[in-house]
């Protein structure tokens, strides 16, 4: 599986916007980027996903570079309860792809 | 309405025993997963069912044993506990796609071996 590389943390204030990134340089061509999030002591939950172009949806958008190589987990205002760890993880064609591949994923902290 | 659920949400029990978690998910998926996530909070693929046929089983002792009576429900038992068995466990369900479904985690039990 190709993959993923994250900043171990980040920071950010209250109803301000937040941009994660995600650096997968040997991503192929057929892979789907999928975020994830685990809020404290709970299960990881779905957030994103896109294969090339950006994506919206009513958590959070995707921005992904025209190479692929990396993309961005955008929120648009921050709340306290968006403080998790958010995992970038790549989805590959074949039987492997059943699977999630959890790496260390970023510690995004909201300030008040 | 819980989706995934997972009982129990705590088991605390001695090493040597055998324990079982049970997993349900009404959503009317095809998959079901276990993942493991330990105390560094590493999250890892342990099996994965597919309408109650083995399709995914990484490199796990074969203390664990995952059980699926029918599409809704994945259960793990494990025999001879052993203390790095301590962890969180999270049962997830999914509708497989190619590499696009969405997994929905239940919200994990905590077993602690002492």
């Amino acid at each position: 599986d190709a993959k993923t590389t994250q900043p171990n943390s980040m920071e950010s204030n209250e109803e301000e916007p937040v941009h994660l990134p995600c650096n997968h340089s040997t991503i192929s061509g057929t892979d789907y980027i999928h975020w994830y999030r685990q809020l404290p002591s709970q299960g990881p939950e779905y957030v994103i996903h896109g294969l090339t172009s950006n994506v919206n949806n009513r958590m959070a958008s995707l921005a992904i570079a025209e190479d692929r190589k990396s993309s961005t987990l955008i929120l648009h205002r921050a709340t306290l309860r968006d403080a998790a760890v958010y995992y970038c993880i790549l989805r590959g064609s074949g039987g492997s792809n059943y699977k999630l591949t959890f790496g260390k994923g970023t510690l995004l902290t909201v300030n008040p | 309405d819980t989706a995934v659920s997972q009982t129990p949400k705590y088991l605390v029990t001695q090493m040597g025993n055998d324990k079982s978690i049970k997993c349900e998910q009404n959503l009317g998926h095809d998959t079901m997963y276990w993942y493991k996530q330990d105390s560094k909070k590493f999250l890892k693929i342990m099996f994965s069912y597919n309408n109650k046929e083995l399709i995914i089983n990484e490199t796990v002792p074969n203390r664990f044993s995952p059980k699926s009576p029918d599409k809704a429900h994945l259960n793990l038992h494990i025999n001879s506990l052993e203390l790095g068995d301590s962890a969180v466990y999270f049962c997830a369900s999914s509708q497989l796609g190619d590499r696009t479904d969405t997994q929905y985690f239940g919200p994990g039990t905590r077993l602690t071996v002492l």
